[in-house]
């Protein structure tokens, strides 16, 4: 497609259950990059792919975060068994990668755990 | 650490006047800078970039300086529209291949006064 589609867009889960979003990149793009928006504005950067493959995850917690982009599904980040501090809007973003920089974004999807 | 600041969290401006926003940051590995306009409810939306080889790049009204030895860029809109009331992000990353995670500024409120 020619935009980055997120589901759903909004989530609510109690403490300690689990969470699963899902992310469709722009057709062609290589990249895909997870992002968590908390507070008072700030982006925090999670976990990347190349196609399939992890390719940063410096961001992403050692703990209860994972997060794949398997051929011909949607990538997904998940998070298991949610703590309050995970309330977020999780935005995912594609890129063509190959010096194009351009990171183009979701329209997010909103936890709040309760 | 916050290495990209955006020290003005909002910003009012007459319509049909000029806009502009400061950006700071204090990684010099940062080679590539954008900008992000976000409406609420909605991701951000790419607007223009830089290469730290280039000190000016203009797309119609809008126009992005960077100083390196500074460590400064700025967004100049003109003329400013109503419609341009949204938040504005600063990002840079980092490398030359277009695949890197992006860092952001904690946004500028823009208000455009008609």
């Amino acid at each position: 497609g020619e935009e980055v589609a997120q589901t759903p867009k909004h989530l609510v889960r109690g403490e300690g259950q689990k969470a699963k979003l899902y992310c469709a990149p722009i057709k062609g793009h290589s990249y895909v990059f997870w992002y968590q928006q908390v507070l008072k504005n700030e982006f925090k950067f999670l976990i990347s792919f190349q196609n399939e493959n992890v390719f940063d995850e410096t961001g992403m917690p050692k703990e209860r975060f994972s997060a794949k982009c398997l051929p011909n599904s949607p990538c997904s980040l998940e998070i298991q068994a949610t703590k309050l501090e995970d309330s977020a809007v999780y935005f995912c973003a594609s890129s063509f990668g190959r010096s194009s920089y351009e990171q183009y974004f979701g329209p997010g999807t909103r936890l709040t755990v309760t | 650490d916050q290495q990209v600041k955006q020290n003005s969290p909002s910003l009012s401006v007459q319509e049909g006047r000029i806009s502009i926003l400061n950006c700071d940051y204090t990684n010099s590995m940062f080679d590539y800078f954008l900008w992000y306009k976000k409406y609420p409810a909605e991701g951000p939306t790419f607007l223009i970039s830089i290469s730290s080889i280039k000190d000016k790049n203009e797309d119609g009204r809008f126009t992005v300086f960077l100083n390196k030895s500074a460590k400064h860029l700025s967004l100049h809109i003109v003329p400013s529209q109503p419609g341009d009331s949204a938040v504005y992000f600063c990002a840079a990353s980092e490398g030359n291949f277009g695949n890197e995670k992006l860092t952001f500024g904690t946004g500028t409120r823009l208000t455009i006064i008609p």
